[in-house]
């Protein structure tokens, strides 16, 4: 079974731009969430989608925002890029259920936003 | 609120021999999950194994071995005979089914390098 896959996995932009990460979960799982690693903060849970709906959110600025699609591949979104975003940028995804779940996540390689 | 622990910011080992990685964790919820995380140079984070709250039993899986001890509230990693392919940065994680859900605390990481 093919793992999560996440597009693209470098990425360059500069302040006040908006970018768009793409993140295919592991056919037949349809929970997708989204962490962003620094060194500094560590690893920080963004959101998680589940049937197309938003049903977690951690304490991000609305800057940060995300969508699911009808086949549970995901976007997140982040507009006015600030140097701050520079980060690594993980999907993970799990079948879950419908309900809050904490079935194992598996994360994809990662998307590296380097904003200039 | 949850909140994982993992004192040890590096550790170098040589190979072959045994190391164990600390965890620590803070919850207030009576069912959680907790979680090891392998993440090589490569960035991907790799699920290594999830234990619930109500299974206090070790675990053993080949090199790897695990202890978890709800009365000092600790998730500890061992490695036997550690070899180069050890080194990476690993991670310990929370969920708490009550609360967070899906939501995975990390702790800050601890970085292995196993030296030939």
């Amino acid at each position: 079974k093919a793992g999560v896959t996440q597009t693209p996995r470098y990425l360059i932009k500069t302040r006040g731009q908006q970018v768009t990460l793409s993140c295919s979960p592991i056919s037949g799982h349809r929970s997708v969430s989204w962490y962003q690693q620094t060194p500094g903060q560590g690893l920080q849970f963004l959101f998680e989608y589940f049937s197309e709906t938003q049903r977690n959110k951690g304490n991000f600025p609305g800057r940060f925002s995300g969508r699911q699609f009808s086949n549970s591949r995901s976007e997140m979104n982040v507009s006015t890029l600030e140097l701050g975003d520079s980060a690594l940028y993980l999907c993970a995804s799990s079948t879950s259920r419908d309900r809050p779940s904490t079935d194992t996540q598996y994360f994809g390689p990662g998307t590296r936003l380097t904003v200039l | 609120a949850q909140k994982v622990t993992q004192a040890q910011t590096e550790i170098s080992v040589v190979e072959k021999e045994d190391v164990t990685l600390d965890c620590v964790y803070e919850t207030r919820d009576t069912t959680y999950y907790l979680f090891w995380y392998k993440q090589p140079p490569s960035g991907e984070l790799v699920f290594l194994i999830r234990r619930n709250s109500f299974d206090e039993q070790n675990e053993i899986s080949g090199r790897y071995s695990w202890n978890f001890q709800k009365s000092t509230s600790s998730f500890n990693f061992t490695i036997t005979a550690s070899q180069v392919v050890d080194s990476a940065v690993y991670f310990c994680a929370l969920s708490e089914a009550r609360t967070s859900g899906s939501r995975l605390t990390f702790g800050e990481g601890t970085q292995l390098t196993v030296n030939p």
